[in-house]
């Protein structure tokens, strides 16, 4: 079955540096990549999406420049968050849909960040 | 504009009880319907998804849901609950784009506890 391979699962940062997360769909093209965020006992809020080869489309309140996603190929979407502070620490999940509705959509296992 | 509303925030039951996870949707055409499980710290897991056709849908585990239109609802259930489904339930809204899948909308989760 389709499969989306998130990394890292955990990761521990100082306060002030970066943090990449990748998720790369192993056994098909995705179109489209989902990125979101999970509070403690809290349901998703998704930040955005992003379609492969363009610029992503950020949800409201979600600042761009610190949260910075990529999509440049159809098996690779990134997340980078820039600068981090202790309130960005989170659970991220990323989730990818393909040509093809029927598909439904494909879940990455998360990355828990921590920033200290 | 889209919702989705899991009126129960946690439920408790004991094992070998039956189970229903009630879930409401808001969405101007046929709904693409989904119910997540999510473990602590994991990411998610995709129970059953409903699309078209027949109305009553089986999934992983054991567990069915019954899409309603008349309703606006897709309930799911399990006739008899084990102590390994203790963990988070998630509906959520698929929203059509023609030839694949846009954003997600998710209800805020169903926390089941399962008493031995």
């Amino acid at each position: 079955g389709a499969v989306v391979s998130q990394h890292p699962s955990r990761v521990i940062c100082k306060s002030g540096t970066s943090v990449k997360i990748e998720c790369r769909s192993l056994d098909f093209q995705a179109t489209t990549m989902f990125w979101y965020r999970q509070f403690p006992k809290k349901s998703l809020m998704l930040m955005a999406t992003s379609n492969e080869g363009s610029k992503a489309t950020y949800e409201q309140g979600v600042e761009k420049d610190k949260f910075l996603i990529n999509h440049a190929s159809l098996t690779l979407s990134t997340l980078t968050v820039t600068s981090a502070h202790p309130e960005d620490s989170s659970f991220y999940i990323c989730s990818a849909s393909r040509q093809g509705a029927g598909y439904g959509y494909t879940f990455g296992s998360g990355t828990r960040l921590t920033v200290v | 504009a889209q919702s989705v509303t899991q009126p129960d925030i946690h439920i408790t039951v004991s094992e070998g009880a039956s189970l229903e996870l009630r879930c409401n949707y808001s969405y101007g055409a046929t709904p693409y319907l989904f119910w997540y499980v999510q473990s602590p710290g994991q990411g998610l897991q995709l129970l059953l998804k409903y699309f078209s056709g027949d109305t009553l849908v089986q999934g992983i585990k054991g567990f069915e849901a019954e899409f309603k239109r008349s309703q606006s609802s897709f309930n799911l259930r399990k006739p008899s609950v084990h102590w390994s489904d203790a963990a988070e339930y998630f509906c959520a809204v698929g929203v059509d784009r023609g030839s694949t899948l846009g954003r997600l909308y998710f209800g805020r989760g169903t926390q089941l506890t399962v008493w031995p």
